[in-house]
């Protein structure tokens, strides 16, 4: 099984500092993505990768930055953290090749709160 | 671009009875159109995935959607449902290559005894 996995579910942090987000998926998949989940605005795309270095904005970058040094590791980082980015965020893989790329494949979330 | 719509918010149905949640879509060419499913405090499970071939796809858990072209619908259908059903449910849509996959608002499901 595609195992996703997020290095914290929940995380308290105040407003101003730089916090990271860690998400390590163990089956070589080429693709990355950070979202966040907000209550009826559903999944929003923040970055995504498909290459170890290479990044994309999604549809909400602002006041995100993301690194992918190694092809299992992407951080999502807060570079100043806001009261707004107080969310669950929500990190997926998918594979590179095929029809397949298309599907992904969750970690459990992390819920962070911004004080 | 590409949207999805899940008209519906919310969704209450009693335990046993039949189930479908409604997703439409909107893109140019044959999508690859998904259900994901959010228990919750979770991430997000796949239950089901539509690419090409046969517009009635068979997923997990019992579900089962149908690809209607000529609707731009993707709905999702249970006969059964179970109270562990009670989860929150998300249509989405992709294009293909490196093209991101664009989820729908959400349909939250109740299942009362």
């Amino acid at each position: 099984d595609v195992k996703v996995t997020q290095s914290s579910r929940y995380l308290v942090k105040r407003t101003g500092e730089k916090v990271f987000l860690e998400c390590v998926q163990d089956m070589d998949h080429e693709n990355m993505f950070w979202y966040r989940q907000d209550p009826g605005l559903g999944l929003r795309l923040i970055y995504f990768s498909y290459d170890v270095k290479m990044k994309e904005k999604g549809d909400i970058p602002e006041g995100y930055s993301v690194s992918r040094e190694k092809k299992e590791r992407f951080s999502l980082i807060l570079e100043s953290a806001s009261t707004n980015q107080t969310s669950m965020y929500l990190c997926a893989s998918s594979p590179a090749l095929g029809s397949e790329q298309e599907t992904q494949y969750f970690g459990p979330g992390t819920r962070l709160l911004v004080l | 671009a590409q949207s999805v719509t899940q008209p519906d918010i919310h969704i209450t149905v009693s335990e046993g009875a039949s189930l479908e949640l409604r997703c439409n879509y909107s893109y140019g060419a044959t999508p690859y159109l998904f259900w994901y499913v959010q228990s919750p405090g979770q991430g997000l499970q796949l239950l089901l995935k539509y690419f090409s071939g046969d517009t009635l796809v068979q997923g997990i858990k019992g579900f089962e959607a149908e690809f209607k072209r000529s609707q731009s619908s993707f709905n999702l259908r249970k006969p059964s449902v179970h109270w562990s059903d009670a989860a929150e449910y998300f249509c989405a849509v992709g294009s293909g290559g490196y093209q991101k996959v664009t989820f729908g608002t959400g349909t939250k499901l109740q299942v009362i005894p």
